[in-house]
């Protein structure tokens, strides 16, 4: 396991609905990562905060945002859910910095859109 | 615009056979490749490679960073039921932004 848990593990909304996701980074991490995986793809970049700043954006409209807490803990927020919004949502968190470290991942959150 | 592109998307082969997957990538400054092994839910990572670490192995897995040609090999030898998953490269730009391939979806059958 890598120290990373997410919350909650399932989730069922309705079109039009809004969704926060919860992520707890590794300890000492103070970087995290959020990636929509749809069903046969590879992760695709939402957003990366550091030190609760956002660091990055992939290409996701302005009604995915995102927190970073002091405690480097992290919420995903989706408003106005579509259907094309159902995937596995992953956290990833990491090390910070001009070095390369590598990402530690949380189990995801099945988010299904109806 | 920075892409990741791994092939074969899908690979069956029997236990103790030795295969090969391949990532290869367009980015603009590249940092590290790093290669996960995905069989549930969340990513595990295998491997980083770096321009100062161009290879890298552990028991039966093994990866090679070919710069030049903007590409990684990743082999799997005498391969196992437990290897069944979905392997997915990713590679690094800076900023600690990551950008992932499609994956190859190996099955090892008895």
């Amino acid at each position: 396991e890598t120290g990373v848990t997410q919350s909650p593990t399932h989730l069922i909304k309705t079109r039009g609905q809004q969704v926060t996701l919860r992520c707890s980074s590794q300890s000492g991490h103070n970087t995290v990562s959020w990636y929509q995986q749809a069903l046969g793809q590879g992760p695709q970049f939402i957003f990366q905060y550091y030190r609760e700043e956002e660091n990055g954006r992939g290409n996701f409209p302005p009604r995915f945002s995102g927190l970073q807490f002091p405690n480097y803990s992290s919420e995903l927020n989706v408003n106005a859910l579509e259907l094309d919004d159902s995937a596995l949502y992953l956290c990833a968190s990491s090390l910070g910095g001009v070095s390369s470290y590598e990402q530690y991942f949380g189990p995801g959150t099945r988010l299904t859109v109806t | 615009e920075d892409k990741v592109v791994q092939s074969p998307l899908s690979l069956v082969v029997h236990e103790g056979d030795t295969v090969t997957l391949n990532c290869s990538y367009e980015v603009t400054n590249f940092r590290s490749l790093l290669w996960y092994k995905q069989e549930k839910k969340a990513p595990t990572f295998l491997f980083m490679l770096t321009s100062s670490g161009i290879e890298k192995k552990s028991g039966r897995l093994s990866s090679i960073l070919d710069k030049k040609e903007l590409s990684s090999i990743l082999n799997i030898t005498a391969t196992q039921t437990g290897d069944s998953a979905i392997y997915l490269c990713a590679v690094e730009v800076p900023g600690n932004q990551f950008y992932f391939g499609t994956g190859t979806s190996l099955t090892v059958i008895p």
